[in-house]
């Protein structure tokens, strides 16, 4: 059963571009976080999906982020019109139920040039 | 407390020492707390999930103990091997939350052989 799968593990962008970020879960995982880590501190909570569904996004920006999980494919964070400040190594989590622990792939590090 | 803190930072041990170390989290609506050895460029691996004051899990030769009315943890680790380096940490399920994870900053253990 292979992890959780993030890719690119490396993306580098230019101010203003658009960023992709993929995770696929675990298999038979539906449930689906994103976190941030930015320079110097820990881990910080952005999004939790569910097929099709965004439960909670209180930790994404307001602007230029968005996050979906389709019936099919990849779970997607998508970063618009980037910033230097977007700079950070993004995690993705998947878990069988909300309540159980939650399994990380290895993140992707963005670098805006 | 309101965040996630871990002590100390960091910390350098020989190879056979024992060392532990300690996560304080906030106690106020307490839901779970997880452990996780993250070793760089890989994925944050899930050592623990504790729910219950006075809970204690092990896994080899590493242990946690939870105290939730006081609001902390302990990770030991017993007779540490060079293998045992990476980053440990612990996150918090509170507040009412039981999939947002609130992370500390974790422990950067090194065990020179």
């Amino acid at each position: 059963n292979a992890g959780v799968m993030q890719n690119p593990r490396h993306l580098v962008r230019r101010r203003g571009q658009e960023a992709r970020l993929r995770c696929s879960p675990m298999k038979g995982h539906s449930h689906v976080y994103w976190y941030r880590q930015l320079p110097e501190e820990g881990l910080k909570f952005m999004v939790y999906l569910q097929k099709e569904n965004i439960i909670d996004e209180s930790g994404m920006p307001k602007e230029r982020f968005s996050a979906e999980f389709p019936k099919e494919g990849p779970s997607i964070l998508r970063i618009q019109q980037v910033v230097r400040g977007d700079s950070a190594a993004y995690f993705c989590a998947s878990s069988e139920l909300a309540k159980n622990i939650q399994y990380f792939g290895a993140g992707t590090r963005l670098s805006v040039l | 407390i309101l965040n996630v803190e871990q002590s100390p930072q960091s910390l350098h041990v020989q190879e056979g020492d024992s060392t532990n170390f300690t996560c304080s989290f906030p106690s106020s609506n307490f839901y779970a707390l997880h452990w996780y050895r993250w070793e760089t460029a890989k994925s944050p691996e899930a050592l623990f999930v504790m729910t219950l004051n006075g809970d204690e899990k092990k896994k080899g030769r590493i242990s946690a103990t939870l105290n939730t009315k006081e609001g902390y943890s302990y990770l030991y680790i017993k007779g540490s091997q060079p293998e045992d380096s990476a980053t440990y940490l612990c996150a918090s399920l509170s507040g009412g939350s039981n999939y947002k994870l609130t992370f500390g900053k974790g422990t950067l253990l090194t065990v020179n052989p």
